[in-house]
């Protein structure tokens, strides 16, 4: 059964505070995501890798950075964490592009808090 | 990137079906459109996609209108674990294709 799996559920932070959030598959696919989802606005696509140490902005990048040095592991670091990134988190990734399919696994999520 | 709209809500009985609708009027020939759900306190998860014809799986099937600037995805027989959130979104695989854009999605709610 094919796997994507987040280091937390829950995260409680304070502002100021550096915050990693690890994503870890084991598909050994090439791409992988982070979103913010928040109510109202659905999922928004924060940072993307498609391949070891290469990334991409997505729409909303400002505030956060990414690091992918494996290819199954790809966090996203809050470098000063603070209160309007209180939100959900979520980790995808997919395989080449295999024509116009390429589906997206999801993680289950982190939801973050940041005081 | 082509907007896509759908309804914030909508309420089915168990076993019967049901349609969801999703508005693409600015969709370019090259889209397609996909459909992914999210359970509640999980992330999303594929359901289906199309371009022209209308598609079945084992989880629904998609209706696409002759003009592409609408379609619907039916689920035929409603159950308790198809209350989720329901995502339509457009993807130009020559464009874009490691992006999809997600908007509020549909909140289905189905009684038992």
């Amino acid at each position: 059964d094919v796997k994507v799996t987040q280091s937390s559920r829950y995260l409680v932070k304070r502002t100021g505070e550096k915050v990693f959030l690890e994503c870890v598959q084991d598909m050994d696919h090439e791409n992988m995501f982070w979103y913010r989802q928040d109510p109202g606005l659905g999922l928004r696509l924060i940072y993307f890798s498609y391949d070891v140490k290469m990334k991409e902005k997505g729409d909303i990048p400002e505030g956060y950075s990414v690091s992918r040095e494996k290819k199954e592991r790809f966090s996203l670091i809050l470098e000063s964490a603070s209160t309007n990134q209180t939100s959900m988190y979520l980790c995808a990734s997919s395989g080449p592009p295999a024509g116009p399919y390429n589906e997206q696994f999801f993680g289950p999520g982190t939801r973050l808090t940041v005081l | 990137d082509a907007k896509t709209t759908q309804p914030n809500s909508m309420e089915s009985n168990e076993e019967e079906p049901v349609h969801l609708p999703c508005n693409h009027s600015t969709i370019s020939g090259t889209d397609y459109i996909h459909w992914y759900r999210q359970l509640p306190s999980q992330g999303p998860e594929y359901v289906i996609h199309g371009l022209t014809s209308n598609v079945n799986n084992r989880m629904a099937s998609l209706a696409i209108a002759e003009d592409r600037k609408s379609s619907t995805l039916i689920l035929h027989r409603a159950t308790l674990r198809d209350a989720a959130v329901y995502y339509c979104i457009l993807r130009d695989p020559l464009v874009n294709f490691n992006k999809f854009y997600f908007g509020s999605g549909t909140k289905l709610n189905v009684k038992p």
